[in-house]
């Protein structure tokens, strides 16, 4: 069957500091990946997302980064955070346009 | 307007009771239409697609009105494991990308 995991669950990291989340899919190949934030109280908003190894694409422009460097490996970075990327990280993978995403646990980022 | 709006709520209902969120959305051409729910601190989940021609799944029933653009969701003899935040989720083709378009959600609570 197919997981998706996502770590660390919660993280609390001091301002200016480094960030790298990890998402990884067991049990498909070449899936479309896809990073979401949702800020306290606010909807989804899509950070980037990648259809292959190496290709990412960005939604907004902002603090972070995101790198595939496997096929079923999608990390999420910042060489220095803001408070303003405080929020809920959530990966999220596509195994068909007619049945939605499938979402990570998500990881709890609080910037201090 | 926002391409996926929904009203916040929350909505306050006793338990057994029926209650319907609608969900409205902009762009004429979306493609796919799914029904979230989301506890609160943890990652949505898909609760139903939504077909053209109406989806039930037990207490649950999804519609849809491409004439109108609007999704709803019927939640009858309701419970108190209900109460969640419900995100409508709209599928479009932007930019030559599929991509999904979260709505900020609708607040359920179920009253003993």
């Amino acid at each position: 069957s197919q997981t998706i995991h996502q770590w660390p669950a919660t993280l609390v990291q001091p301002v200016g500091s480094p960030l790298s989340l990890e998402c990884t899919v067991e049990g498909t190949s070449n899936p479309n990946l896809y990073w979401y934030r949702q800020a306290a109280g606010r909807g989804l908003q899509l950070l980037f997302y990648s259809v292959g190894i190496g290709q990412i694409s960005s939604e907004v422009p902002q603090n972070l980064s995101a790198s595939r460097p496997q096929d079923r490996q999608f990390i999420l970075s910042s060489k220095k955070l803001l408070l303003s990327d405080s929020g809920f990280y959530l990966c999220a993978w596509n195994p068909d346009r007619l049945y939605g995403y499938t979402f990570g646990s998500g990881t709890r980022l609080t910037v201090v | 307007r926002k391409e996926v709006e929904q009203d916040p709520g929350p909505f306050n209902v006793p338990e057994g009771a029926t209650v319907a969120f609608n969900c409205t959305y902009s762009n004429s051409a979306s493609q796919s239409f799914f029904w979230y729910r989301q506890d609160c601190r943890k990652e949505p989940k898909l609760l139903m697609s939504v077909y053209s021609s109406g989806n039930e799944d037990g207490r649950f029933t999804a519609q849809l009105n491409r004439a109108s653009q609007y999704i709803s969701l019927l939640i009858r003899d309701s419970k108190l494991s209900d109460s969640a935040t419900y995100l409508c989720v709209v599928g479009d083709t932007l930019s030559g990308t599929y991509k999904y378009i979260f709505g900020t959600g609708t607040r359920l609570k179920v009253l003993a």
